[in-house]
């Protein structure tokens, strides 16, 4: 089945700094790529996603680059706030259903 | 606007009874997803449905039943629950397989 791994497992920054993280898969079939935000005592939201035909998408302060190539994806975060602290997963859709990493807890330290 | 519905929120099992985790959906998805969330874990997929009347399995479907008689619920069956299933339970909905998922909220359960 699809392999999906997702790093770091945890990530700390400062407020104001950036965080990076990054998802490589092993199917080639697969053409969509979202990220979720899962925050304490709810289900994933989806924050972002990018197609397999274009290789980065931003929104505000979230942006996420795919390089289908080498099978990687990444999750920007610019300028952290104390509220983007949650756990954030990535995904991918080898076929009909979609497979997730492990996922990364972000703290975002005021 | 109610998105992904979930029952119950919590719920505490004895060995061996059986339960059944409730979905709902308002909008018109036909796919359908119940995923399974071990602490500190990612979320592994359980069954899946694309439409009523049709459900597959996923990576993990061992002790589990589900059924899709109308496109709206999609019911997850735990039959003879075992404490490897003390688990959070998410359903998801979706209009296509290369779209977003909507997620309920989780049914976190205990098996004792």
């Amino acid at each position: 089945g699809e392999n999906v791994e997702q790093h770091p497992s945890t990530l700390s920054v400062q407020e104001g700094d950036s965080a990076v993280i990054k998802c490589t898969y092993s199917d080639s079939a697969s053409n969509y790529f979202p990220w979720y935000k899962q925050e304490l005592g709810k289900g994933p939201q989806l924050i972002i996603d990018i197609r397999s035909n274009v290789g980065e998408k931003k929104d505000q302060r979230i942006a996420v680059t795919l390089n289908k190539t080498a099978k990687h994806f990444s999750l920007h975060i610019t300028e952290t706030q104390p509220e983007d602290s949650a756990v954030y997963f990535c995904a991918v859709t080898p076929g009909n259903d979609m497979r997730f990493g492990a996922g990364t807890r972000l703290t975002v330290k005021p | 606007n109610a998105g992904v519905t979930q029952t119950p929120k919590f719920r505490i099992l004895k060995i061996g009874q059986s339960m059944t985790l409730q979905c709902t959906q308002d909008m018109n998805h036909n796919y359908m997803y119940w995923y399974r969330q071990d602490p500190g874990m990612g979320l592994k997929l359980i069954y899946y449905s694309v439409g009523a009347g049709i459900t597959d399995k996923g990576e993990v479907p061992n002790g589990y039943n589900v059924s899709r008689s109308t496109t709206e619920d999609f019911p997850l069956r735990l039959e003879l629950a075992a404490p490897s299933q003390t688990s959070v339970y998410f359903c998801a909905s979706s209009y296509s397989t290369g779209a977003g998922y909507t997620f309920g909220s989780g049914t976190r359960l205990t098996v004792v």
